[in-house]
């Protein structure tokens, strides 16, 4: 299994572009998460989904766009980047029962000039 | 909501013990997480208390006092490779995502010196 998978690693964007960051997780997981981590700082959860075509909000969700059409992919839209989106991004799965521990992806890099 | 507060950084010299503490405030807790970042890299599971008391796996143990809401993690027998920040995180059973969402601290950055 290749577990959770990010693309890109990294990207610079221009104020007010647009992008997609994916994620892709092979191990059959309903629950899955998008985080950022911005430097020396903990996680903050933007978005989670529980199932196929089910997502809900998490702290700091403004700025940003997910879908799940699939169990296996969840990604995240940014519109209109900012520099206040400069961050690392982390996707994470866990499945349905317990422990419930999550799986995290390797992260994306993103700088917004 | 969640208040979770752990020390920013804390340095300890090769083969010794580190004590990383953790206390939470949550009205649904339900369970504890503690994960290891190196920097760089992502997160990794570590350890997970539901219960209170001790679990211990090999060198690193989790302690847990729901009563206090309280948590530490043992890292015993240091070594280099150790130098990481560990990240405290809260599972929480509270309204519609009940038990779906983690919370998470800033995380204490441990510097291991020779």
């Amino acid at each position: 299994n290749a577990g959770v998978t990010q693309t890109p690693k990294f990207r610079i964007l221009k104020i007010g572009q647009s992008m997609t960051l994916q994620c892709t997780q092979d191990m059959n997981h309903n629950y899955m998460y998008w985080y950022r981590q911005d430097p020396g700082m903990g996680l903050k959860l933007i978005y989670y989904s529980v199932g196929a075509g089910i997502t809900d909000k998490g702290e700091v969700p403004n700025g940003y766009n997910v879908s799940r059409s699939t169990t296996e992919d969840f990604p995240l839209r940014l519109e209109l980047a900012a520099p206040s989106q400069t961050s690392v991004y982390f996707c994470a799965s866990r499945p349905g029962q317990g422990p419930y521990e999550q799986y995290f992806g390797p992260g994306t890099r993103l700088t917004v000039t | 909501g969640q208040n979770i507060d752990q020390p920013t950084e804390m340095t300890a010299t090769e083969g010794a013990i580190v004590q990383i503490n953790c206390t939470y405030q949550t009205s649904g807790f339900n369970g504890l997480f503690w994960y290891q970042q190196h920097a760089g890299e992502a997160p990794t599971f570590l350890s997970y208390n539901v219960l209170d008391g001790l679990e211990e796996k090999g060198r690193f143990s989790s302690f847990l006092s729901r009563s206090k809401g309280y948590s530490y993690l043992l890292l015993k027998e240091l070594q280099m490779k150790d130098s990481a920040s560990y990240l405290c995180a809260v599972r929480e059973v509270r309204g519609k995502a009940a038990g779906n969402k983690l919370t998470f601290g800033g995380g204490t950055r441990v510097l291991v010196k020779p």
